[in-house]
């Protein structure tokens, strides 16, 4: 399996909105709403921000939005905080049953 | 919320096993699906397989050959083991909980570096 394809990097000022997306197949992201968004800081484990493609858990702020068009899903992160700097990664239920995740995105707040 | 800690060598032999477990606290290992993911060096995550408490298990195809995924739900944990490793399996290794099965992580462990080195 493939894994899903992320832009390497993304970056914004304080305040602004960006958008991060995933692509994958009809086998995966295009087949199942069960896409997930991982924030990871240096050295951290990585932490559930969006499941669903677009639910988030109760301590997730809701500057952070997921959704999904066709084979692509997309992370919005709004009003940009410097605390948002972090690498971010996607990932999909496949029609395997596996899990496969995105090539990662690093984001970057000018 | 419960908590997971993996354990095991920080060091394996290239062409041995490497032998990882993750305990569970806070929480019980049954029904719910145990997945192991890891993170080489600078690059991205990468999943390795799961186990649900049933004992059913699913691997990424690219290691299926030498993944084998075990649970002991006596003691709450399960296990990871990786045979014929080469310095390309040296990553910092996590265990995470699939929160319904679907491959979303709700919980993780802190991780653990494992180094396949002579």
């Amino acid at each position: 399996q493939s894994a899903l394809t992320q832009p390497a990097s993304v970056s914004g000022s304080p305040g602004q909105s960006i958008t991060i997306s995933c692509t994958g197949t009809s086998s995966d992201v295009g087949a199942y709403n069960f896409v997930s968004w991982y924030q990871q800081h240096p050295g951290k484990a990585p932490k559930l921000m969006i499941y669903d493609v677009s639910n988030r858990p109760s301590e997730v702020s809701n500057r952070f939005s997921g959704s999904k068009s066709g084979n692509t899903a997309s992370l919005t992160i709004s009003g940009l905080q410097a605390e948002d700097e972090a690498d971010y990664y996607c990932t999909s239920y496949t029609s395997s049953s596996t899990r496969v995740f995105g090539t990662g995105t690093k984001v970057t707040v000018l | 919320q419960v908590q997971l800690q993996e354990s095991g060598p920080g060091l394996v032999r290239p062409s041995e096993t490497l032998s990882l477990t993750c305990t569970l606290s806070g929480g019980s290992i049954s029904s719910y699906y145990w997945s192991w993911i890891r993170q080489p060096p600078g690059k991205g995550l990468e999943w390795i397989g799961y186990i649900y408490y049933s004992r059913n298990t699913n691997y990424n195809p690219s290691l299926k050959s030498r993944v084998t995924i075990s649970v002991d739900t006596s003691k709450n944990h399960f296990s990871l083991k990786l045979s014929s490793v080469t310095a390309a399996d040296t990553a910092v290794y996590y265990c995470a909980r699939d929160r319904d099965g679907w491959g979303q992580f709700d919980d993780w462990g802190q991780g653990t570096q494992v180094t396949v080195s002579s």
